[in-house]
């Protein structure tokens, strides 16, 4: 059964510093990995994804995760964070062709002055 | 870009009525749905796959009878939420796939408080 895990509960970060976001999985096969991200109450809007290719993937907002297959790792990373970024960060995993997804428990980013 | 609504985002219902919450694709055609449900702080959990024109697919310990889905069209599934508790309460949201790429779109989600 694939399953994602996302140490990190809570980050608190100064703005204009850099972010790292962790997330391991498990997986039988070659993983389809997202990230996205919750403000509250809101819906998930996607960061970025990958599946195949280069293991940096760029996404929306200044965010990159580089997928490290040795470590089963998808780390989000970003180098200045904003205070808009403060908000929930979901890692996901799931099979190509498939939509459906197991979600990590969330890591939720605050942002302070 | 391809989006998916839900509706009603809020619904406030009263113990044992049923209530039904709306998944549609607004610009692409979705065989497959899928609702999940989220309590609060916690992480999305899915409930159910949603194919049009058929049964849908239950996840283990989701009760069928509760949760009822119907995906009558390629645009449009319907999650009922049938003789609520509140232990129902919680943030329901689907998704689908297409758009560029096939993209896994998720709707805005749905609150439902049941008192």
């Amino acid at each position: 059964a694939q399953s994602v895990t996302q140490p990190d509960i809570h980050i608190t970060v100064s703005e204009g510093a850099s972010l790292e976001l962790r997330c391991n999985y498990s997986y039988g096969a070659t993983p389809y990995l997202f990230w996205y991200v919750q403000s509250p109450g809101q819906g998930l809007q996607l960061l970025l994804k990958y599946f195949s290719g280069d293991t940096l993937v760029q996404g929306i907002k200044g965010f990159e995760a580089e997928f490290k297959r040795s470590q089963s790792s998808f780390n989000l990373r970003k180098p200045s964070v904003h205070w808009s970024d403060a908000a929930e960060y979901f890692c996901a995993v799931g099979a190509f062709g498939n939509e459906k997804l197991t979600f990590g428990t969330g890591t939720r980013l605050t942002i302070i002055p | 870009g391809a989006v998916v609504s839900q509706h009603p985002s809020w619904v406030i219902c009263k113990s044992g009525t049923s209530v039904k919450i709306e998944c549609r694709s607004l610009d692409f055609q979705a065989t497959t749905m899928f609702w999940y449900r989220q309590f609060p702080k916690q992480s999305l959990m899915l409930m159910a796959t949603s194919n049009e024109g058929s049964k849908a697919t239950y996840e283990q310990g989701v009760e069928k009878d509760k949760f009822l889905i119907n995906h009558a069209s390629l645009t449009l599934s319907t999650l009922t939420v049938t003789s609520a508790h509140p232990e129902d309460s919680s943030f329901y949201i689907c998704s689908a796939t297409g758009g560029l790429g096939n993209t896994i779109y998720f709707g805005e989600g749905s609150w439902l408080t049941v008192v």
